[in-house]
This record gives structure tokens, sequence and C-alpha cells, in this order.
């Protein structure tokens, strides 16, 4: 079966240390790797991809992922965290054999704090 | 703002009743997918159109179905609905396949109460 998961519903930060949420996959074939950022009342929002190539992949707002394929693992990472990085963050997948179809993860809140 | 417009932005109905949902993709935009956030069960895939033609079925109900027209925009019917169906439900669109090189933009989302 193909899916994701992200083990933290939470994820609680100090601004200006740096955060990673985690994210594990399960699929056949290459993976296609994804994260999204959902803030309140809104619609997620594209941060960064893996598809192929360098196994460090960096995206919007300062924000990278590391594809580790032997722990299929795909964390985000930001070096500096910022009390505006509060939000909801999804990781997804795409299906190995239809490529139309994603799975999201449940979701992990980070919290920035001042 | 993705360019990705839905309405309505709310909706509450009864159960047992019939909603649609509507959805109009980012000009130029040729897929538009549909998915529902629940608090139980996270961000599901329910189902994706490419140019008018179905492309991918997720866990989408079969008292749900959808449509795209051909000026592209879509419409996600949902029938006798249940408490259960309460829901965020998002489109997002990619001007080609997201699943192979385009990245998808959400839009605001329909937040569904059934009572």
């Amino acid at each position: 079966a193909q899916s994701v998961a992200q083990p933290e519903d939470q994820v609680n930060v100090a601004e200006g240390n740096p955060l990673t949420v985690k994210c594990t996959y399960s699929v056949s074939g290459n993976p296609y790797l994804f994260w999204y950022v959902q803030y309140p009342n809104r619609g997620l929002q594209f941060l960064l991809k893996y598809i192929t190539g360098d196994n460090l992949v960096k995206g919007s707002y300062g924000f990278e992922a590391e594809f580790n394929k032997s722990q299929t693992s795909f964390h985000l990472k930001k070096p500096s965290a910022l009390v505006s990085d509060s939000a909801l963050y999804f990781c997804a997948v795409r299906d190995g054999y239809n490529f139309n179809k994603f799975y999201f993860g449940s979701g992990t809140k980070l919290n920035v704090k001042p | 703002d993705s360019g990705v417009t839905q309405t309505p932005k709310h909706l509450i109905t009864a159960t047992g009743q019939r909603v649609t949902l509507r959805c109009s993709p980012r000009s130029g935009d040729l897929s538009v997918y549909w998915y529902q956030q629940s608090l139980d069960q996270g961000l599901q895939f329910l189902i994706q159109y490419y140019n008018g033609e179905e492309r991918a079925k997720g866990n989408i109900l079969e008292r749900f179905s959808a449509q795209q027209f051909p000026d592209l925009h879509s419409e996600l019917n949902l029938s006798s609905l249940e408490l259960g169906d309460s829901a965020l439900y998002f489109c997002a669109s990619s001007l080609g396949l997201a699943g192979e090189q385009d990245e998808q933009f959400f839009g605001p989302g329909t937040r569904l109460t059934v009572l």
C-alpha cells in the first residue's frame, strides 16, 4: 500500500532555532515527494518537491528537505525558524502507478515561539 | 492568492440533501483535483480531471461525483449527505499533470457542514 506518515502531530521550536518536520513514505516505484504548507483558513501552498537528482531539495521561504531512500524519509528542514512559519505542514507522495493520484500525510502543526 | 477559486465558501445543509461545489482553475490550467480534508481522516485525494477527462480516482464515495466542463471549471456533486461528510473540500489545479512535473495550486476550500 502507498502511504505517507508524519509521526508528529505537533512540533514546537523557538524562533531562530533549526526546525525539522518528519515524513516517511511507502510507494511503489520511484517516489515523487512534496511538501505543502497550510495557513489558517487558507488552501495548501506548495513548498518544494523531490523528483530525482540531488537528495537535498531547496524550496520556498528558506525551507529545504532531505530525501533519504534507505530510510524512506523526506524530512522538511529550515536552519532558522520564524514565528511566521507557524502553520500546518503536509507531506505528500505521488502514487507509483497512477501519477495523478496523491497521498497526503496527516499533517504536522509547527509552532514557532518568539 | 493561488488563482483557483471555489464557491461557495461555506455551505450548511441537512442530512439526505445534495449539494454542488464549484471550482474554477487558474487560467490556462487543464487539470483539476478534488480533495476532502476532515479532522479524522486528514487530507484525502478524491478525483482528478484533465481537460475534461477523468484521469484518477481516489477514495471517492459512490454518492459523490464530479465533472470538468469544456470551459475547464469543475463541479463536485455530493448527494445523500451524511453527518460524516462535513469537511473542508479543496480544489487544486495544475497546468498539466501534477504527477509528472507541474505544481498543484490549491483553492481556499469550501467548508461543508451537514446537520
